[in-house]
C-alpha cells in the first residue's frame, strides 16, 4: 500500500530536549516536505527536499533542521524546541513532475507535538 | 505577497442542501491548485487538481472549477459524511522556489 508513515504520533517533550520526527515514503517520490498546521493559520511549509541531500527552506524555517540522505525518509530535527512549536506536523511527498497531472502531495497521518 | 484564501471559514449546511467553497489567490507563477479533505486528526486526503482558467473536475458530489482569480468547490446533495475541512492549495514558483501554499481551510459541517 502507498503510503507516508510518521512517527511518533504523539510527542509531549519539554522546551530544549532535543527530538526528531520521522518521515517515510514508499513510493520512491523524490519531493518530500514537512508542514505544520495551527488553528487560524493552515498548513504552512517548513522545509522540503528535492531529492537525496538537497533541501531547501519553507516559509517557517525557523528552529527546525532537515536531513535526506535516503529517498525515503525524511526526518525533522528540532535541536532545542520551544513552547511555540507546540503544533500539528505533517510530512508530505510527491513525484518530482509537481505541477503536472502526477504531481499529487500525499500526507502522512500527523504528528501532534507538544512542547511544555 | 502569495496569499490564499478560503471562505467561508465554517459552513453548515443541511442534508440535501447544495453550495460553494471559495478558494481566491494572489501569487505569482500559477502552476496548478489543488483540494484536499482532511478529517479530525488525519492528514489532508487529495480531491482535484486544476491547473488553467475554464478547467472543471467532478468527483462525486463535489465539483471544482477555476478561474484567473480564485477555484470553487460546489457540493451538491450533500451528505453527512462529506463534513469535513476542505483545503485549498496553490503550486507556485517564488523566487527559485517551488512552494505549495495553504489557506487555512473551511470546515464543513452537514446536517442529517
Amino acid at each position: 500500500e502507498a503510503q507516508v508513515t510518521q512517527n511518533p504520533r504523539y510527542l509531549i517533550t519539554v522546551t530544549g530536549k532535543k527530538l526528531t520526527v520521522t518521515c517515510s515514503q514508499n513510493m520512491n517520490h523524490e519531493y518530500m516536505s514537512w508542514y505544520r498546521q495551527d488553528p487560524g493559520l493552515g498548513l504552512r511549509q517548513i522545509y522540503y527536499s528535492m531529492n537525496v541531500e538537497v533541501t531547501d527552506k519553507g516559509d517557517v524555517p525557523e528552529g527546525y533542521k532537515v536531513s535526506r540522505k535516503e529517498k525515503r525518509n525524511f526526518p525533522l530535527i528540532l535541536e532545542s524546541p520551544s513552547p511555540n512549536q507546540t503544533s500539528l506536523y505533517f510530512c508530505a511527498s510527491s513525484s518530482l513532475a509537481f505541477g503536472t497531472g502526477s504531481s499529487v502531495q500525499y500526507f502522512g497521518p500527523g504528528t501532534r507535538l507538544t512542547v511544555l | 505577497e502569495d496569499q490564499v484564501t478560503q471562505s467561508p471559514e465554517a459552513l453548515r449546511l443541511q442534508e440535501g442542501e447544495s453550495s460553494s467553497l471559495n478558494c481566491s489567490y494572489t501569487v505569482s507563477g500559477l502552476r496548478g491548485l489543488f483540494w484536499y479533505r482532511q478529517d479530525p486528526g488525519k492528514g489532508p486526503e487529495f480531491l482535484f487538481t486544476l491547473y488553467s482558467a475554464g478547467e472543471e473536475k467532478e468527483k462525486e458530489r463535489l465539483k471544482a472549477t477555476l478561474t484567473k482569480k480564485e477555484s470553487f468547490l460546489h457540493i451538491t446533495a450533500p451528505k453527512p459524511e462529506d463534513s469535513a475541512t476542505y483545503l485549498c492549495a496553490v503550486h507556485h514558483l517564488s523566487g527559485s522556489a517551488r512552494q505549495l501554499t495553504f489557506g487555512s481551510g473551511t470546515q464543513l459541517t452537514v446536517l442529517p
